[in-house]
């Protein structure tokens, strides 16, 4: 099976500042690899899929990138809505496979 | 708009089973898969198997093989997640999710989620 390994599994950032996410997989995905924000209480929302494409609707200052076993998550701007855990997501045709998430906190 | 509408919360005793529904509407229910998605208090996802709507065949994931069962009622799009010999460490907030894109495992469409607690 793939495992996904998120870092950091917290962070304390401020507002207006960059944050970096990292996902690694255990082998090649390809870009097979999506991005949730999950706040208190609610369902997780999709961020991004296939590693760098943003949802519409989606803030420009969130972004993906990477591919094969690599991945980056970024907020270019930390705005106070953007408190929130995040996770990726690998899937392929047989299953799906979630890093073990972010909280991302002031 | 589509939604994903879940059954309400639960109460079993360890060894029970519980069976979760999940009502979708606001689009063809055919055309796209649903996953089961479960967070056990404090914790992260954790993915349970996923089910063609149009076809009925499942993929589940290897921990629950054996435990969990994915069906799909076309004449009510209603899916089910029958999960069974359920133990206290099955306590969590389980989703239905649909997929967003066709083919993918990219989870658009979310259910409010219910609550299953194993207790004693």
């Amino acid at each position: 099976d793939i495992q996904m390994t998120q870092s950091p599994s917290s962070l304390s950032a401020s507002v207006g500042d960059r944050v970096t996410i990292t996902c690694q997989a255990s082998q090649d995905i390809s870009d097979y690899l999506n991005w949730y924000q999950q706040k208190p209480g609610e369902a997780p929302k999709l961020l991004i899929h296939d590693a760098s494409n943003l949802e519409t609707g989606v803030p420009s200052r969130f972004s993906g990138s990477g591919s094969g076993t690599d991945f980056t998550f970024t907020i270019s701007s930390l705005q106070p809505e953007d408190i929130a855990t995040y996770y990726c997501q690998h899937y392929d045709n047989l299953s799906v496979t979630f890093g073990g998430g972010t909280k991302v906190e002031f | 708009q589509v939604q994903m509408v879940q059954s309400g919360a639960e109460v079993r005793k360890p060894g029970a089973s519980v069976k979760v529904s999940c009502k979708a509407s606001g689009y063809t229910f055919f055309s796209y898969g649903i996953s089961w998605v479960r967070q056990a208090p404090g914790q992260g996802l954790e993915w349970l198997g996923w089910i063609s709507t149009y076809s009925g065949d499942t993929n589940y994931a290897q921990k629950f093989q054996g435990r969990v069962t994915m069906t799909t009622d076309t004449s009510t799009t209603t899916v089910y997640m029958e999960l069974r010999s359920l133990r206290p460490d099955d306590t969590a907030v389980y989703y239905c999710a649909r997929e967003k894109y066709k083919f993918s495992g990219s989870l658009g469409y979310w259910g409010q989620g219910t609550v299953v607690t194993v207790s004693s």
